[in-house]
């Protein structure tokens, strides 16, 4: 079985700063690495996703996420924040595709002026 | 880009009632839907997995009598949260499989706040 934690509840942060949103995950198998974002009175939508190949994945919206395999880590970094940005945010895992996620607890982000 | 309707948004309702959550997929057909429940400051737990026209597939611990989940097409899924009792006060989301520019994703509703009195 697979878990992902989320250790930062809640980030609060100003517009134009640099924010990362920390995701940590067990597995005893290889998996498959989410970002989701649910903007208030909406649904998740995937941010970005690394499945193979290069550790650094692009999403959208200016996000971007670290595959460390070594620290068993996903965090995810946007280098210049925008009030528009804020959201939940949750992490997932999964060893079969993008079918069956596991979800961490989420991070809520706060931009402020 | 693909959308997954999910309705109610929210609804209240009376011990021992019965309610029924609709999940759609509006411009997509989705052979395979899943159903999450999220507890205040909780991740999501995935309930049950479901396949139109087959009968679903329930996460270990969830109860398939209690939340009877149905896929008789390839555009809706429901969910009937049958007697319900004040523990399954919780937040419910739906997402869909299906393909969105040659990329298979899942597709997520916007979900549904259940409160029972």
């Amino acid at each position: 079985a697979q878990s992902v934690t989320q250790l930062d509840s809640q980030v609060p942060v100003f517009e134009e700063a640099p924010v990362e949103l920390r995701c940590n995950y067990s597995s005893s198998v290889s998996v498959y690495l989410f970002w989701y974002v649910q903007y208030p009175n909406q649904g998740l939508q995937l941010l970005l996703k690394y499945l193979s190949g290069s550790t650094l994945v692009k999403g959208i919206n200016g996000f971007e996420a670290e595959f460390n395999k070594s620290q068993t880590s996903f965090h995810l970094r946007k280098p210049s924040v925008h009030i528009s940005d804020t959201a939940e945010y949750f992490c997932a895992v999964s060893t079969g595709g993008g079918n069956k996620l596991t979800f961490g607890t989420g991070t809520q982000l706060k931009v402020e002026l | 880009g693909a959308v997954v309707s999910q309705h109610p948004s929210w609804v209240i309702c009376k011990s021992g009632t019965s309610v029924k959550i609709e999940c759609r997929s509006l411009d997509f057909q989705a052979t395979t839907m899943f159903w999450y429940r999220q507890f205040p400051k909780q991740s999501l737990m995935l309930m049950a997995t479901s396949n139109e026209g087959s009968k679903a597939t329930y996460e270990q611990g969830v109860e398939k009598d209690k939340f009877l989940i149905n896929h008789a097409s390839l555009t809706l899924s429901t969910l009937t949260v049958t007697s319900a009792h004040p523990e399954d006060s919780s937040f419910y989301i739906c997402s869909a499989r299906g393909w969105d520019r040659r990329d298979e994703k899942l597709f997520f509703g916007s979900g549904t706040q259940l409160s029972v009195l």
